[in-house]
């Protein structure tokens, strides 16, 4: 198993480009999310998703949007970058259980994401 | 929705020496509560987890306590070696079957030989 698959690695973007990040996995996970990481303000939650066709919005949406057309790939995508979206994109996917049953969340290796 | 604090941001020690990060957190429905490590330039790895029917939780030199009373859980560290220097991550979440974490803003240890 690979895990969880992001790419690029890193990117950078002029204001007003569009871009979409992509992330993978192979472990049949329902759940998959998008975090940003930014200095002192640790991990956002963006958007996440519990299985094909479903997503939702996180804790920081605005300027982000998210589809997921199969178990396996989330994309993510800037409309039209800007600045404070400068930063580091994890993207994390578990299994989903019933309640009660805690599943470990598996993250991405990282998209460094530059907009200038 | 649920805030997590942590406490402090920056940590240093002599190695050997014992390291306490501390987290308090809002919603009195969340019920996991994670501890994940990031070092320089690399992913967060789960290191240990604790659920709210727990009050203390060990493995190795590693141990979390929570206190639900009082809304908070910290991260314990012994014996803590140059290779523990990192980034640490505490984490809140209602366990719905999946979790949506909460994330703390991160206590960067630094263990000195």
């Amino acid at each position: 198993n690979a895990g969880v698959t992001q790419t690029p690695k890193f990117q950078v973007l002029k204001t007003g480009q569009s871009m979409t990040l992509q992330c993978a996995q192979d472990m049949n996970h329902e759940y998959m999310s998008w975090y940003r990481q930014d200095p002192g303000m640790g991990l956002r939650l963006i958007h996440y998703s519990v299985g094909a066709g479903i997503t939702d919005q996180g804790e920081v949406p605005n300027g982000y949007n998210v589809s997921r057309s199969t178990t396996e790939d989330f994309p993510l995508r800037l409309l039209s970058a800007a600045p404070s979206q400068t930063s580091v994109y994890f993207c994390a996917s578990s299994r989903v259980r019933g309640q009660g049953r805690y599943e470990k969340l598996f993250f991405g290796s990282g998209t460094q994401l530059s907009v200038l | 929705g649920e805030n997590v604090e942590q406490h402090p941001s920056t940590l240093s020690v002599q190695e050997g020496d014992s390291a306490v990060i501390k987290c308090t957190y809002s919603d009195s429905a969340s019920n996991y509560f994670p501890w994940y490590k990031q070092e320089l330039g690399k992913r967060p790895q789960l290191i240990i987890d604790i659920r709210s029917n727990v009050g203390e939780k060990k493995d190795q030199r590693i141990a979390v306590t929570l206190n639900k009373t009082a809304k908070h859980f910290s991260l314990h560290i012994t014996e803590t070696q140059p290779e523990d220097s990192a980034v640490y991550f505490c984490a809140a979440s209602q366990n719905t079957g999946f979790q949506k974490l909460v994330f703390g803003t991160g206590t960067r240890l630094l263990v000195s030989p």
